[in-house]
């Protein structure tokens, strides 16, 4: 079954640290890749995405996510974080599901604390 | 902003009230989705709709019953809810189905007593 892993659970970090935090898929081919934020009481807002080409992506608030095609993964990184980074974290993924249709499957979430 | 509003942004509501929420998107996007969070599992999709037409009903309980009326207002009514189904109910937008760059509202929390 297709799935997607997000071994952490909860982080915590020290504000001006780096951070990576670790996305695994399990599905055959490349599906389209996903970060998404959720700070409290808010919604999900998109970080960056990869669908194919550079395997470092750029995305928005100094984050980047490098797919790794051998891993199976698509970690999340940024250099120096920010106390306003502490938010809910969430990986998925969206794999082929027929015709031109995809489905995003998530992860459950890595819980990000930053510590001042 | 995220373009995609939802209301109420909270909801109490007893196990025999009728209840609506609402969500509404400004992006001109084609295809809708209201998902379920709930603490310690992954976000649950609910409901799809392409082009005003469900796509897609992933088992949900009848007492959920959607409404899109058009591309833009998409409705979950709500009736004789249990308390399990206390959880943040988001809606989502995107350009079309096959394309899952989602872009969220920020979700309505309900809980049912």
């Amino acid at each position: 079954a297709q799935s997607v892993t997000q071994p952490d659970i909860h982080i915590t970090v020290s504000e001006g640290a780096s951070l990576e935090l670790r996305c695994n898929y399990s599905y055959g081919a490349t599906p389209y890749l996903f970060w998404y934020v959720q700070s409290p009481g808010q919604g999900l807002q998109l970080l960056l995405k990869y669908f194919s080409g550079d395997t470092l992506v750029q995305g928005i608030k100094g984050f980047e996510a490098e797919f790794k095609r051998s891993q199976s993964s698509f970690n999340l990184r940024k250099p120096s974080v920010h106390w306003s980074d502490a938010a809910e974290y969430f990986c998925a993924v969206a794999p082929f599901i027929g015709g031109n249709n995809r489905k995003l499957i998530w992860g459950l979430g890595t819980s990000l604390a930053v510590n001042p | 902003e995220t373009g995609v509003t939802q209301t109420p942004r909270h909801l109490v509501m007893g196990m025999t009230n009728k209840k609506s929420l609402k969500c509404e998107q400004h992006l001109g996007h084609n295809a809708m989705y209201w998902y379920k969070q709930s603490a310690k599992k992954p976000l649950e999709l609910m409901f799809v709709y392409n082009f005003k037409e469900q796509t897609e009903n992933n088992s949900v309980p009848s007492r959920f019953s959607p409404e899109c009326p058009n591309s833009s207002h998409l409705f979950l009514h709500l009736h004789t809810l249990q308390p399990e189904d206390s959880a943040l109910y988001l809606c989502a937008s995107s350009q079309a189905r096959g394309l899952t760059e989602a872009f969220f509202g920020q979700g309505t929390r309900l809980t049912v007593v």
